[in-house]
């Protein structure tokens, strides 16, 4: 897998979109980009996940770079329900097996 | 909206004894898992599941550790003589294979386990 690399905490305010980035460098060809978070103590939340492509969905968009080394996850108008840490995973694990790393911070705030 | 469930939501016992968690999984899903989260640190893999048997686990799944598919629907994590540092959040997760490597993984709220 892929190592990732984020950000520890990031604020937004509260309506504007919140750009969140992740390196994967060593992303390999066939190792998909996902996204969760982690709202207080709760399981983690699915949002969205990509191979080369950009990826929107009811939650969030996911751009991709062409060369597939970064991506960002867009909440388009963040609400205080999005406080909580964000999770970018770079695997192709034969089984589906996460490794979750530290992760992003992020607080919505009014 | 189909969801992971699990039980209890907070189980306490003692040092030594032995706890069984359990979990109801989406009922289509093929792919089963168990992880943990020490409290506040990141949460970590224990095993995978599939097809009766598992597929893969990590280094934390000793032979304390245990899973079971009992009947169609559940699938429980026992751990046979527990350690105060097995105290955490367990947290299940079952999956869909989307084809071309892609699994779309969905967690249930977890259970708080206290090992006093």
């Amino acid at each position: 897998d892929a190592k990732t690399t984020q950000p520890p905490s990031m604020d937004c305010a509260e309506g504007r979109a919140a750009n969140l980035p992740c390196n994967h460098s060593t992303i390999s060809g066939n190792e998909y980009v996902y996204w969760y978070r982690q709202i207080h103590s709760q399981g983690p939340q699915y949002i969205i996940h990509g191979l080369k492509n950009n990826e929107t969905n009811e939650m969030a968009s996911l751009i991709i770079t062409e060369d597939r080394k970064s991506s960002t996850l867009i909440l388009p108008h963040a609400t205080l329900r999005d406080t909580a840490v964000y999770y970018c995973i770079a695997t192709t694990d034969s089984w589906g097996k996460f490794q979750f790393g530290a992760g992003t911070q992020v607080v919505v705030t009014p | 909206e189909p969801e992971v469930t699990q039980t209890p939501s907070h189980q306490v016992t003692q040092m030594g004894q032995e706890v069984i968690l359990r979990c109801v999984p989406i009922s289509n899903h093929l792919y089963f898992y168990w992880y943990r989260q020490i409290l506040g640190q990141k949460v970590e893999f224990l095993v995978s599941f599939y097809n009766n048997e598992i597929s893969e686990k990590s280094e934390i799944f000793d032979d304390q550790f245990s899973v079971e598919r009992p009947d169609g629907s559940n699938f429980t994590l026992k751990i046979r003589s527990t350690k105060l540092e097995d105290s955490a959040m367990y947290f299940c997760a079952s999956s869909a294979f989307l084809g071309q490597g892609a699994y779309e993984q969905y967690f249930g709220p977890g259970t708080r386990l206290t090992v006093t």
